[in-house]
């Protein structure tokens, strides 16, 4: 059975500063997907990563995919209030259709 | 575009008695998943359909049934609620193609509780 743990599972973070938020998976996937969720709403994409190596970046997001250590990192450069929210990464249990299968989920707190 | 649609959002029900919940996906969108999200257990798959047939199901009991209509609209039905049944219910569409990936487009949710 696929297994997503994300660690840590909160963290509270000063603004201005850099942290990285990990995501290891138990079973052979290459389809990595990072949301955002802000308290009483839904899921906001932030990145879909598809291959070994694949990085993408958007403002002070980057995402990175390691699937031969079954490892996605979500690394949060010079950190904004805007920033606080709860992260979530997903991977993609079947090929040619759709289950996802989340972390735990990451508490974000940054802190003015 | 209109994104995805959801309704009620909110419902109050109690235990015994049963729900049904609505999605409507993107235009254009024929793949619909849906997802159940706890404190507790987190975000947790429930099922995926596709041209009105289920093609993925999570690990749910039998109380928890959906289908497809032609128009890909979406509707998720829990029978016998029980109050572990509380929760935020995801809907989620996507444009599928078979020799490509489309990623979902997350609906606002239903926010289900069961007294």
């Amino acid at each position: 059975e696929l297994k997503v743990e994300q660690n840590p599972l909160f963290l509270s973070m000063q603004e201005g500063k850099n942290y990285t938020i990990y995501c290891n998976y138990s079973t052979t996937s290459d389809r990595l997907y990072w949301y955002r969720q802000d308290p009483g709403k839904s899921l906001e994409s932030l990145f879909v990563l598809l291959s070994n190596g694949a990085v993408k970046q958007e403002g002070r997001l980057m995402a990175s995919l390691d699937t031969k250590a079954r490892l996605s990192t979500l690394h949060i450069t010079a950190a904004v209030h805007d920033l606080s929210a709860t992260y979530f990464c997903a991977v993609d249990m079947s090929s040619g259709t759709y289950k996802y299968i989340f972390g735990t989920g990451t508490r974000l707190k940054v802190l003015a | 575009k209109a994104g995805v649609t959801q309704t009620p959002r909110y419902l109050i029900k109690t235990r015994g008695q049963q729900v049904t919940l609505s999605c409507s996906p993107i235009s254009g969108h024929r793949s619909v998943s849906w997802y159940q999200q706890t404190p507790g257990q987190g975000l947790q798959f429930l099922f995926e359909y596709f041209s009105e047939t289920q093609r993925n199901k999570g690990n749910f009991p039998g109380r928890f049934s959906g289908r497809q209509f032609s128009n890909s609209r979406s509707e998720m039905n829990v029978s016998t609620l029980e109050l572990g049944d509380s929760a935020l219910y995801l809907c989620a569409s996507s444009f599928f193609i078979l020799t490509s990936y489309n990623e979902q487009f997350f609906g606002p949710g239903t926010r289900l509780t069961v007294l």
